[in-house]
């Protein structure tokens, strides 16, 4: 069974900062998404990762692909408040169309 | 811009009640899915259809079951609701390797 584990969970820190936010995945899979929520709103797509050393950008996140050691991480460089969202983490069940969704990480952006 | 709207944004049931969810993606898309959200379980796939009339179990499918009968439409029901099936329902259509999600359907099976 394809498990997909984040950490943290919750993640509160200051303007300014930077972080890794950490996706975990338990079988072989070569594509990785990241999506973003903000409250009460659906999920957007932020990137999509397919295949393994895959790293993209977009302003102050960046997130990188490690097949390999099944990890995808997100960095936040130079946090700003309106970074503030649940950030979630997805990974396709190889050649099934089964996207399996990890359980997000809320980030707080403080001022 | 891919579209893809859930007919209600907020829906109240009884318990017992037969329940239909829709979904409909305005671009001919193949591969359409239902999940729910949880607190603290982030995201769970209940079903998914990769074309007219064909379905494939998620991870959660009991209690649940669904209809494709027009490539633009994936319906989710659900028989006799129960409280449990309380949640955040949101549908996504499979757009170049991202999934679009409508804007869900809160439901509160009292």
């Amino acid at each position: 069974e394809l498990k997909v584990e984040q950490n943290p969970l919750f993640l509160s820190m200051q303007e300014g900062k930077n972080y890794t936010i950490y996706c975990n995945y338990s079988t072989t899979s070569d594509r990785l998404y990241w999506y973003r929520q903000d409250p009460g709103k659906s999920l957007e797509s932020l990137f999509v990762l397919l295949s393994n050393g895959a790293v993209k950008q977009e302003g102050r996140l960046m997130a990188s692909l490690d097949t390999k050691a099944r990890l995808s991480t997100l960095h936040i460089t130079a946090a700003v408040h309106d970074l503030s969202a649940t950030y979630f983490c997805a990974v396709e069940k190889s050649g099934t169309y089964k996207y399996i969704f990890g359980t997000g990480t809320r980030l707080k952006v403080l001022a | 811009d891919v579209k893809v709207t859930q007919s209600s944004r907020y829906l109240v049931k009884r318990t017992g009640e037969k329940v239909f969810l829709e979904c409909v993606q305005d671009m001919d898309h193949e591969n359409m899915f239902w999940y729910r959200q949880d607190p603290g379980l982030g995201l769970r796939l209940i079903y998914f259809s990769y074309d007219v009339k064909m379905k494939e179990k998620g991870d959660i499918p009991e209690g649940y079951s669904v209809s494709r009968e027009k490539k633009e439409r994936f319906s989710l029901i659900l028989e006799s609701a129960s409280t449990n099936q309380t949640s955040m329902y949101l549908c996504a259509s499979l757009v170049d390797e991202k999934l679009f999600f409508g804007s869900g359907t809160q439901l509160s099976v009292l």
